[in-house]
């Protein structure tokens, strides 16, 4: 078991530019939850799924950002239009449905100049 | 809505013990979090606790939870430099989704 992962790990990018994220679960894990994390703060959610139905949004997850699950495996989280208040780091974390422990991948920092 | 507070910033010694503490004010939590987080890493799961239950115990970990006055604790024993990152309390509300609302973290400095 590698743990949650994502990719990239860091990226810069000019605003108005679109960017994407990857973050792949622990493989039998059915749940993943987005959540963003700016300086100095707790993380807060975005978006969830289970298995490949996006079940939950944060009202925090403006029309720019769109997350995908397509097979029920890896998650992309793309931002459109990017602006400087996006510069952030992006967690990823899944779980097993009907357990309690959420795992936390590593985190993509993109920053937005 | 949900709102989980925490204070800022917490100085040890190695050697004693560290006690960080948070509030929440949602009821309806059902399991109760602590996760560490060192400088530009994840978030790594310590231990977690059930509404049910008063006290969990895991090796140097001690977490106690007031379910009246809706406060958490986290005790470190023997803490180390290696301790040394920052805390967060993290509240479940009861929802099917499970999704998390942490409190801002409180940084443990652990001095030699």
């Amino acid at each position: 078991d590698t743990g949650v992962s994502q990719d990239p790990r860091h990226k810069i990018t000019k605003r108005g530019q679109n960017v994407t994220f990857r973050c792949d679960p622990i493989s039998e894990h059915n749940r993943l939850y987005w959540y963003r994390q700016t300086l100095g703060q707790g993380p807060e959610f975005l978006t969830y799924f289970q298995n490949e139905a996006q079940l939950e949004k944060s009202r925090l997850l403006s029309d720019r950002f769109s997350a995908e699950r397509p097979k029920g495996s890896f998650s992309t989280l793309e931002i459109q239009r990017t602006e400087q208040g996006d510069s952030a780091m992006y967690l990823c974390a899944s779980t097993l449905q009907g357990t309690y422990e959420q795992y936390f991948g590593p985190g993509t920092r993109l920053t937005v100049t | 809505g949900e709102d989980v507070e925490q204070s800022l910033f917490l100085s040890v010694r190695e050697g004693d013990s560290s006690v960080i503490n948070c509030t929440y004010t949602d009821s309806s939590s059902t399991y109760l979090y602590w996760y560490k987080q060192e400088p530009g890493a994840g978030l790594q799961l310590l231990t977690y606790i059930f509404s049910n239950m008063d006290m969990k115990q895991d090796q140097r970990l001690t977490v106690l939870l007031n379910k009246k006055d809706k406060h958490l604790s986290l005790r470190i024993a023997d803490t180390q430099t290696g301790d040394s990152a920052i805390y967060f309390c993290a509240e479940s509300p009861n929802n099917a989704g499970n999704m998390l609302t942490f409190g801002g973290g409180t940084r443990l400095m652990v001095k030699p």
